[in-house]
Formats: structure tokens, C-alpha cells, sequence
């Protein structure tokens, strides 16, 4: 059973603080790595993807990558309110011509102003 | 770039009868959808992955005969739920994935009760 883990929350962090996000996967073949991000009563919407080993900044978005380790972190630096969401770690599955994910149960972040 | 929309974005139907829910990258074909669905505080459940002109393969559990997908062409994709039964009320998600693969974009839901 291929797994991908969170900590469901909910993490709570003051505005403007430095929000870590977290992921593990079981999978030592996926290859490609998602963040999404779910607000309350709507579908999930694209922050961010890597594929490789390090990190990878958006804005105040910054993804990293440790595949020996099983890792994919996501860091919101600045958080602010507007970020208040749950965000969904997904992995691709290499068996999968599909390319079907695998999400995790998603982390509930409150940024409290 | 990358849109994907769904229709109707909500609907309340009877128990027994059908409802259709459609699927459409608006900006791109999409070689491969995805359906979900998403009940309360849960996390995403895939219930079928659809390819363009060929049969959709469910995840187990998921009644291939209750839960009609058709891939007509590479921008729609659509999701019949028959005989709905108060316990399909949720909320479904399709996604869509570009021929150039990768990543998936989701379309805004569809939130469905069954009275």
C-alpha cells in the first residue's frame, strides 16, 4: 500500500511567522511532487511541484525535496491570514501510466493575525 | 492558462434518479481525468481515472455501473451518478492532466444531495 503522510494539524502560527509544512511518502520510485492547497468548501488549487532533490522557491513559497530521506516540505514564509487552509502533499505513482496521485490526508494551517 | 471547469457546481436531486456532471479543461487537452470525490473533513478519494476514448478503470470499491464515466474527447469528461442514493450526496472533483502530463488541475467541484 503506497502512503503518503501528514500531520493533520491543525498548525497554527502567528501572521507573518514562518509556516513548515510536512510529507512523507512510501514510494521510492515517485518522481514528481505536489502541493495543494484547499480552502474550506472548494476543490484543491496548484501552489507548486518538484521534481528534483533541493529546493524550489515560488514567492513566498518554497518547496523542498529529499528523496533519499522521503521528504517534501513546504515553507510559507510571511504567512498571512489568507493563507488559512488545508494544504494536500501529492505523489505520483511510477507504476501508474496514468500518472494517478497519491495525496495525503492534507495539514489544516490557521494563521492567526 | 490551465482551467478547468465543472457543471453544475451544485445540484439536489431525488433518490432514484440520475444526475450527469460534466468536465472541461477549457485551455488544454487533456489526455487523462481524474474523478474524486470528498466527503466532510476527509481527504480526497480517487474513485476513477479516465482516459480519452477508452474505458475509465475504477479503484476498488467504486460500482463502475453506479458511477458512469465517459471520455469523449480530449477537453470533456463526464460523471453519471445513477440511481443516487442519499449516501452518494458529496462532493465531486475532476482533474485533468495535459498531454504533457505532470501535474493535474483541478476543476471547482461539484457539491451534490441526494434527498
Amino acid at each position: 500500500q503506497k502512503e503518503v503522510e501528514q500531520n493533520s494539524g491543525p498548525l497554527s502560527v502567528p501572521e507573518g511567522a514562518i509556516a513548515s509544512l510536512n510529507c512523507t511518502y512510501s514510494d521510492r520510485g515517485s518522481q514528481s511532487f505536489f502541493w495543494y492547497r484547499q480552502y474550506s468548501g472548494k476543490s484543491p488549487e496548484l501552489i507548486m511541484f518538484i521534481y528534483s532533490n533541493g529546493d524550489k522557491e515560488d514567492g513566498r513559497f518554497t518547496a523542498q525535496l529529499n528523496k533519499a530521506s522521503q521528504y517534501v516540505s513546504l515553507l510559507i514564509r510571511d504567512s498571512q491570514p489568507s493563507d488559512s487552509a488545508t494544504y494536500l502533499c501529492a505523489v505520483n505513482d511510477p507504476s501508474n501510466t496514468g500518472n494517478q496521485f497519491y495525496f495525503g490526508t492534507g495539514t489544516s494551517l490557521t494563521v492567526i493575525p | 492558462g490551465a482551467v478547468v471547469s465543472q457543471h453544475p457546481s451544485w445540484v439536489i436531486c431525488k433518490s432514484g434518479t440520475s444526475v450527469k456532471i460534466e468536465c472541461r479543461s477549457l485551455d488544454f487537452q487533456a489526455t487523462t481525468m481524474f474523478w474524486y470525490r470528498q466527503f466532510p473533513k476527509q481527504s480526497l478519494m480517487l474513485m476513477a481515472t479516465s482516459n480519452e476514448g477508452s474505458k475509465a478503470t475504477y479503484e476498488q470499491g467504486v460500482e463502475k455501473d453506479k458511477f458512469l464515466i465517459n471520455h469523449a474527447s480530449l477537453t470533456l469528461s463526464t460523471l453519471t451518478v445513477t440511481s443516487a442514493h442519499p449516501e452518494d450526496s458529496s462532493f465531486y472533483i475532476c482533474s485533468a492532466r495535459g498531454l504533457a502530463g505532470g501535474t493535474q488541475y483541478f476543476g471547482p467541484g461539484t457539491r451534490l444531495t441526494v434527498t
